[in-house]
Order: structure tokens, then sequence, then C-alpha cells
């Protein structure tokens, strides 16, 4: 298997402009996990989905963020507009069975943000 | 609130072993897992624990005990590849997979 797979791998912005990032998750599973990682905050969850369906946001810094799932295979996370707050690195996750097992999320490479 | 707490930054020599601690305030707890970040990388899995006591894997081992709120990953015979941030994570809750993670722990291997 591919594994995660995201892109872009490095995105260069302006404040004020739309970043959309995108993720194809593992064939086959059923979770996937957005997140954004900062030397001062860390790995912090922004939203995840089972089976395309949004389970908790709660992570979602503010309504610039917004989150898609429209089928198994493919999820976007868009920030509009964007600032340079903003930049972080954003990891997608997936893995099969959620909370109900031991099994580990398994992550992409990443999207490295800079907003100027 | 939620809190994980790791020091920062940890210094080893190859062939050496250290331990990287990891306590944690969580409302609940169904699992805590370790993760290994190479610099520019995805963070990759090493070890979860559920119950008390130690988990062994090879070179890597991760110790639990709930009632102290508190772990660690534990590293024998250091390798210079072992140079890479220890992410500690907890799941809060069963039926779900949304983990809490630590700020991690930047370990340095010198020979």
């Amino acid at each position: 298997d591919a594994g995660v797979i995201q892109s872009p791998r490095h995105e260069v912005t302006e404040m004020g402009q739309e970043v959309t990032l995108r993720c194809k998750p593992i064939s086959g599973h059923d979770y996937l996990f957005w997140y954004r990682q900062t030397m001062m905050r860390g790995l912090e969850l922004l939203i995840y989905f089972n089976n395309n369906v949004p389970i908790d946001d709660s992570g979602m810094p503010e309504d610039r963020f917004s989150a898609k799932m429209p089928n198994a295979s493919f999820s976007t996370l868009k920030i509009q507009p964007s600032e340079p707050r903003d930049s972080a690195v954003y990891f997608c996750a997936s893995n099969e069975y959620g909370g109900r097992r031991q099994e580990t999320q398994y992550f992409g490479p990443g999207t490295r943000l800079l907003v100027l | 609130g939620q809190n994980i707490d790791q020091p920062t930054e940890m210094t080893a020599t190859e062939g050496a072993i250290v331990q990287i601690n990891c306590t944690y305030q969580t409302s609940g707890f169904n699992g805590l897992f370790w993760y290994q970040q190479h610099a520019g990388e995805a963070p990759t899995f090493l070890s979860y624990n559920v119950l008390d006591g130690l988990e062994e894997k090879g070179r890597f081992s991760s110790f639990l005990s709930r009632s102290k709120g508190y772990s660690y990953l534990l590293l024998k015979e250091l390798q210079m590849k072992d140079s890479a941030s220890y992410l500690c994570a907890v799941r809060d809750r069963p039926g779900t997979d949304k983990l809490i993670f630590g700020t991690g722990t930047r370990l340095q291997v010198f020979p």
C-alpha cells in the first residue's frame, strides 16, 4: 500500500489567500484525522471523520478552517483567509478501527505551510 | 483540562540506555501510545500500553502506571539513528480514536 498521501508537500502563500490541503487515506481505512504541528503547541487534532462523517471538530481553531470528506478516498482541509499564525505542518492520518482496538494511526508525510 | 508532560530535550551516548518520561492528566484513559518522529518526517508508531506494566519490543520498551498517570519509553543500545523526537499520546476515552499528544521529547544521540 502507498500509505497516506498528502498534497502539496510544501505551500507558501500570502496572508489572505485561500489554502487547500488534500489527503488520500489508506484504502479500507474508515477513520481520517487532520492534525496541525507547531513547535509551541506540538501535535494538535483539528478534526476527524468516520465513514466520511465529521465526528469531532472541536480542535478546529476558528471559522476560517473547514474540512470535508466527499468520499472514502479523499479529504480536504481549507483555510480561508489564511494568516501568518496558520504556518505549521499539517498532517493527515488514517486507521481502520478507531478506538475499538489498539491499532495505531498511520500518518501521511505532511504539508508544510508558510503564510507570509 | 487535558495535560501531557514530557521533557523537551535529552541527550545520550551511542550504546547507552535512555528513559523518556511522560506524565498525563486527562479526563479519562483508554490507552497510551509512543511515536517516533525524525526531523521533517511523519510520526511513526512505536508502542501501545493500556494495562499497567512493561511492554518490550526489541530495543524499545514502554511502561505504564495508570494510578500514577505515568509512562516511560526505554531505549537500549542507542544508535545514532535513534536521534529523533518521541511523542507520548493518550486516548482519553473508549469509542473514540481522538489522541491527545504531548509536545514531544527531542533526543540527540552522540557518538
